[in-house]
């Protein structure tokens, strides 16, 4: 298993602001993954966070708003930008396991915008 | 793309069993997880299942039969602790990316 710090843990943002949430892990990982629960959903895909490399973004999601870092295989960062309160939401780094691919998470960042 | 679907919410007794089905649409399909989320925490995982029949954990099983597109989750002797939202999520083999149903939240009562 991983384990995996996220922060902040929480926090309330001003509309229009922009906020980075870092994500450690203990061990070297390949694949890397942020994902958002907005209130009573499941978990929405974000992108793939590629080491060395841009991001990999599904449908719906940009560069611009998103912006995604990983400058090596412990280590990711997630920056939501201009932030509007339909952003207030849990964002979640997750990781995969190395044999079976089963996802670990982090404890998650609650973020209000106001 | 992916198409997943499964019961929104049910509900069942302490003691009782109960069966949570995910049918699923994927192309290129490579296993499919169950992952249990209390509200309020992270997900955890479940079980994983990347070949047809019942993968066995205790209270928990899940089944999975890749001609159908149909998994299901058995939750035995259910316990209070074990309301919580529980998410089908199959991979795809292109991508290797989890992406997840709407989840089925229960709700167990004494």
């Amino acid at each position: 298993s991983a384990v995996i710090s996220q922060k902040p843990s929480r926090d309330i943002c001003q509309r229009g602001t922009s906020l980075t949430i870092q994500c450690q892990v203990d061990s070297q990982v390949t694949m890397m993954f942020w994902y958002r629960q907005q209130p009573g959903q499941s978990l929405t895909l974000i992108a793939t966070a590629n080491q060395g490399s841009e991001a990999t973004y599904e449908s719906g999601f940009v560069i611009d708003k998103f912006p995604i870092s990983r400058p090596n295989l412990t280590f990711s960062t997630l920056t939501v930008s201009n932030m509007s309160p339909e952003d207030s939401s849990i964002y979640l780094c997750s990781v995969q396991g190395v044999y079976t691919g089963e996802l670990f998470f982090g404890e998650g960042s609650r973020l209000t915008v106001l | 793309g992916q198409n997943i679907d499964q019961p929104t919410e049910m509900t069942a007794t302490e003691g009782a069993i109960v069966q949570i089905n995910c049918t699923y649409q994927t192309s290129g399909f490579n296993g499919l997880f169950w992952y249990q989320q209390h509200a309020g925490e992270a997900p955890t995982f479940l079980s994983y299942n990347v070949l047809d029949g019942l993968e066995e954990k205790g209270r928990f099983s899940s089944f999975l039969s890749r001609s159908k597109g149909y998994s299901y989750l058995l939750l035995k002797e259910l316990q209070m602790k074990d309301s919580a939202s529980y998410l089908c999520a199959p991979r795809s083999y292109n991508t290797d990316k989890l992406i997840f149903g709407t989840g089925t939240r229960l709700q167990v009562f004494p």
